[in-house]
């Protein structure tokens, strides 16, 4: 168990439709990161929020939106969803030293898996 | 653009021999370099990272090498075990001057099988 929390687990929407994705990072981390990844695709960066500031933005299309929240859990917002949206979508939080000295991990969620239809 | 290119989409190997997955990266300003593996239905978990000012980082089975020059890296996993059969994920980042939390550049994944 990575610590880092996302619910839902599945999401099933029809085209045009808008979901909440969220992520609850773990615990003392102030990092949190949205990726994407599409089939037969790496996990592909779309935006990292820091103690609730936007910190910096990949391919994160103007249809998805995102915010962090003053206690840290983090909401991934999708509108006019497009049949090509469906995706596996991970949130990570990250601090900048484990105790074996490495730098900047990355613990992921388990990931929603959205399915638009 | 693929900054971080993993060209084997699959690599079988048998049980008790040593796995080598190989990553290849094109940005320069990369400077850390991490490898995350994922089961199905799960998130990737972190395995092992290397700095750009080493080259290689072991930790018990797993060894990755980082060669600058080359602007390649790669993870040994010896000996190879069934339970290591999943998807593995190299990924990199240019970590900012005093901040450890730049984004990862992805890979789009090996899946390693491991056969007894």
């Amino acid at each position: 168990d990575s610590g880092v929390t996302q619910t839902p687990k599945h999401l099933i929407t029809a085209t045009g439709q808008r979901v909440t994705l969220r992520c609850s990072p773990r615990s003392g981390d102030l990092s949190v990161y949205w990726y994407q990844q599409s089939l037969d695709q790496g996990l592909q960066f779309l935006i990292q929020y820091y103690n609730g500031e936007e910190r910096a933005k990949g391919n994160i299309l103007e249809r998805f939106s995102a915010q962090q929240f003053p206690d840290l859990h983090s909401e991934l917002n999708l509108s006019s969803l497009e049949l090509g949206d469906s995706a596996l979508y991970f949130c990570a939080s990250s601090v900048s030293l484990d105790v074996r000295g490495h730098k900047n991990i990355q613990y992921f969620g388990a990931g929603t898996r959205l399915s638009v239809l | 653009d693929q900054q971080v290119k993993q060209n084997s989409p699959s690599l079988s190997v048998q049980e008790g021999r040593i796995s080598i997955l190989n990553c290849d990266y094109t940005n320069s300003m990369f400077d850390y370099f991490l490898w995350y593996k994922k089961y199905p239905a799960e998130g990737p978990t972190f395995l092992i990272s290397i700095s750009s000012i080493k080259d290689k980082n072991e930790d018990g089975r797993f060894t990755v090498f980082l060669n600058k020059s080359a602007k390649h890296l790669s993870l040994h996993i010896v000996p190879s075990q069934p339970g290591d059969s999943a998807v593995y994920f190299c990924a990199a980042s240019a970590q900012n001057r005093g901040s450890t939390l730049g984004r990862l550049y992805f890979g789009r994944g090996t899946q390693l099988t491991v056969w007894p």
